[in-house]
Order: C-alpha cells, then structure tokens, then sequence
C-alpha cells in the first residue's frame, strides 16, 4: 500500500539554489497539503489543494511556490532557497468533503531539507 | 485565530507506568479535535479522533475525551510500552472551510523505558 509518496527524502542545497519536492498520493484524494514540522512548532500549513488545478496560502506560504496539474501529485518549489527554509516538510491527502468531513489527513513520511 | 497548546516533552516515563498528557485549544464554534502519532522516521498517523463533546477516542489502548467546558483533549494509557515512544501531535480542525485545514500543538516527544 504505497499512500503518500514524497521525493526525496533527504536533500542539502546551498543558498539561492532551487528544487522541487514532489508528492504523489494513490488513493484518488481529492485535498492535498504541505506542512513544514520545526522543533517545538507542531506542523505548519504552508500551501493547499482542494482538487486538481487549484492551489491556496496556508499559514507560511512565503517562499514557496506549488502546483497541482494531476490529481494524484502535488509539487513544492523553492525558488531560491534560504537556510531559513531548513526543516522537514510534509506532505498529506485527504478525501474531499463530499465523502466524510471527518476523513482523516494521510502523510508521507516526510523530507528532510537542509538549506546551508 | 485557533490555536493548540499541548504540554512540553520530552515524557519520560518506565515500562507500564500511566501517561498523560495535556492538550487545551482555542477555537470558535465545535471544531474536530485529533491526536496523531509520530514514528521515527515516520509520518504523522492519526490515532485517534473525537468530533463533539463528550464523546471519547480510543484506539491502542489509548484514550482521548472531549471537553467543551474546559477546552480540553488530554492523551491517556493506562500502562505505556516500549513501542508507543513517539511524538504525540494534538490538532483540531474547526469547520468545514475551504481545504478542512487542521492546526497543530507543538507535539510532545514520549520517552519509554524498558
């Protein structure tokens, strides 16, 4: 059962540089989120999808970028990265509304971006 | 704007011992409240869930009840395991707004010892 997929799992950039994590989910979701987890800080929103072609701010979007083309992936881009933006980022799906709007959120295992 | 305040960890705790711990939130309206549960390495996993007062989660022994009057969720097992050390993450979700966003405590790392 793969779930939430996220790729890569491990990645360093040097400051200014630019790259994609990609999040593919197989259940046929229709919600999809990033999150970035800080020591001490629980997990923050940083941008939404409420289905394919549609993208939304959460709590922290600045300096990120995203885009929902296919239903099943969600891309997160840093355009110029900035050590600020070290962290572990997290990917989920959810089933939209019109199922249960108690469906729980499914994560990826998560990647871990280091910015120096 | 909503918010989650859960006790900070680490959690020591041995072998069989009673855990607990406090999760309190601030939020408009009857809003979902979630525990998730961490694994090294891991994703968050939801363990357990309540979507109105009074009701009770359970799942693996362990135990959450809603409490409008005091804003309260708090996390229980009534004797720990090695296995359940993990991050425990409290969360509400308030509505049905755009995206059915969920807010996070700060998580609260739980240490068992054999």
């Amino acid at each position: 059962n793969a779930g939430v997929t996220q790729t890569p799992k491990f990645r360093v950039l040097k400051t200014g540089q630019s790259m994609t994590l990609l999040c593919a989910q197989d259940m046929n979701h229709e919600y999809m989120y990033w999150y970035r987890q800080d020591p001490g800080m629980g997990l923050r929103l940083i941008h939404y999808s409420v289905g394919e072609g549609t993208t939304a701010k959460g709590e922290v979007p600045d300096g990120y970028n995203v885009s929902r083309l296919k239903k099943q992936n969600f891309l997160l881009g840093l355009e110029s990265a900035a050590p600020s933006q070290t962290s572990v980022y997290f990917c989920a799906s959810r089933a939209g509304q019109v199922y249960d709007s108690n469906q729980p959120q499914h994560f990826g295992d998560g990647t871990r971006l280091s910015i120096l | 704007g909503d918010s989650v305040t859960q006790m900070e960890g680490p959690v020591t705790l041995s072998e069989e011992a009673f855990l607990t711990i406090n999760c309190t939130y601030t939020a408009t309206g009857y809003p979902s409240l979630f525990w998730y549960v961490q694994y090294p390495g891991e994703g968050l996993q939801l363990l357990l869930k309540a979507t109105k007062a009074d009701d009770k989660g359970s799942n693996k022994g362990f135990e959450a009840t809603y409490r409008k009057e005091t804003t309260s969720f708090h996390l229980e097992k009534g004797s720990v395991q090695v296995s359940d050390s993990a991050v425990y993450f409290c969360a509400l979700r308030n509505g049905g707004g755009a995206g059915n966003m969920l807010t996070f405590g700060g998580g609260t790392r739980l240490m068992v010892k054999p």
